[in-house]
């Protein structure tokens, strides 16, 4: 069965410092990955996503992620925070060979401090 | 080119009652999947649909069931409405033969059960 894991619930960093948001999944099969972002009373909007090409992923706004198998990880990564930036994260995987199914995981709150 | 749309915006409704929720895909997408995303929660898949059929559900009760058009829009209904229905319910379309497929979401529709 997939699963994904993030692993803080909430990150605090202040404006200009680099943005670290982790992410672990389990999956039977290779499986497809994503970030989306979720600001207040807004819709969800994709940041990046992996689909078995490159293991390092470029996405919008400066975020980038990095499929690391060995450690099933995926975590998503900035180099310098933006006040705009704060937001809820969530963290997905889906396995278009198997089910199709698409879980989310709980979610990160990243708040920017100025 | 027009995103993913949901109606209405939000809505109250008491115990016991039906609802009927909308969603119009993005252009050139035709498949559909409803989460409900309770508040401080990660989206929680209820099901998809592709070609007007249920074709992956999560666990969700037979409470909750939906529809799909010949145009590929979708209602999500809900009968016997709970308290804990309570929740923002996202519609996201996708395109079904795309490898890795990508969901798009709208703005979702907020219910509030009383």
């Amino acid at each position: 069965a997939q699963s994904v894991t993030q692993l803080d619930s909430h990150v605090s960093v202040s404006e200009g410092t680099p943005v670290l948001l982790r992410c672990n999944y389990s999956s039977s099969y290779s499986p497809s990955l994503f970030w989306y972002v979720q600001h207040p009373n807004k819709g969800l909007q994709l940041l990046l996503k992996y689909t078995s090409a490159a293991t390092l992923v470029k996405g919008i706004n400066g975020f980038e992620a990095e499929f690391k198998k060995s450690e099933t990880s995926f975590h998503l990564t900035k180099p310098s925070a933006h006040m705009s930036d704060a937001a809820e994260y969530f963290c997905v995987v889906s396995d278009r060979q198997r089910d199709d199914k698409i879980i989310f995981g709980k979610g990160t709150r990243l708040h920017i401090l100025p | 080119d027009a995103g993913v749309t949901q109606s209405p915006t939000h809505l109250i409704k008491t115990r016991g009652q039906q609802v009927t929720l909308r969603c119009s895909p993005k252009s050139g997408h035709d498949t559909v999947s409803w989460y409900q995303q309770a508040l401080g929660q990660g989206p929680q898949f209820i099901f998809q649909y592709y070609e007007e059929e249920e074709r992956q559900r999560g666990n969700f009760p037979d409470r909750f069931s939906g529809h799909q058009f010949p145009n590929y829009s979708s209602e999500l209904n809900v009968n016997a409405l709970l308290l804990g229905d309570s929740a923002l319910y996202l519609c996201a379309s996708s395109s079904r033969g795309a490898v890795g497929e990508t969901q798009y979401f709208g703005p979702g529709t907020r219910l509030l059960v009383l």
